[in-house]
């Protein structure tokens, strides 16, 4: 079974302070795919980024950045310089080779305050 | 990507009526499914609509309670039968341009409270 751990449910950050939102996952996949999501006020579901199990490169875009760790089966989400419209639920989700269904965990509610 | 369009927003129902929610898509997509959030949750899938044949229910979910429509690539309905207070939630159809391992997409949601 797969599982998608994000033991953060709440964080409060001042504006301009880094944050790193946890996610761990359990699979038993050989093959796997993890994304990130964010969810603001509005309420949609935003895709932020995509990994799969073969590549471990970090990756970087603007503020946001992704540690992805197979080792420790964890793959954290950094916001560098936070902004108020960072302000979000955060999910991390799980999917397996050759499945549609993706495992959310329950999401880190962040708060940037000005 | 994909744009997703969902109807209604959000709505306020009385116990026991039924609400359909339709979501379309600007582009024909193979795979289309319908989340629940319930209030401070994480999302639940509730069944992968197939285009030309019933829905593929998940565990929990019943098409009685949930029926669904996929009349074509790019539409999908949901119904939320006979409502009750505890199906209050918002509920999001999603699509998965690229196939298995790819990311989905969202639509913005339908908020529902049922009274």
């Amino acid at each position: 079974a797969q599982k998608v751990t994000q033991a953060q449910t709440e964080i409060s950050v001042v504006e301009k302070e880094d944050v790193t939102l946890d996610c761990v996952y359990e699979t038993r996949d050989t093959t796997y795919y993890l994304f990130w999501y964010k969810q603001p006020p509005s309420g949609e579901l935003v895709f932020l980024i995509r990994r799969n199990s073969f590549d471990e490169q970090n990756e970087i875009s603007g503020r946001y950045s992704w540690n992805f760790q197979k080792s420790t089966s964890s793959f954290n989400f950094t916001i560098t310089a936070s902004q108020v419209v960072d302000s979000a639920v955060y999910f991390c989700a799980l999917g397996g080779a050759g499945s549609y269904q993706l495992t959310f965990g329950k999401g880190t509610k962040l708060s940037v305050i000005p | 990507s994909a744009v997703i369009s969902q109807k209604p927003s959000r709505d306020i129902c009385q116990r026991g009526t039924s609400l359909t929610i339709q979501c379309q898509v600007d582009s024909q997509v193979t795979m289309m499914f319908w989340y629940r959030q319930q209030p401070g949750q994480s999302l639940t899938l509730i069944a992968t609509a197939n285009q030309g044949s019933e829905a593929t229910y998940e565990s929990g979910f019943v098409i009685d309670k949930f029926p669904i429509s996929r009349p074509n690539l790019t539409f999908s309905t949901l119904t939320v039968s006979n409502m009750s207070p505890e199906d209050s939630s918002i509920y999001l159809c999603s699509v998965l341009p690229g196939g298995a391992g790819n990311e989905q997409f969202f639509g913005p949601g339908t908020r529902l409270t049922v009274l």
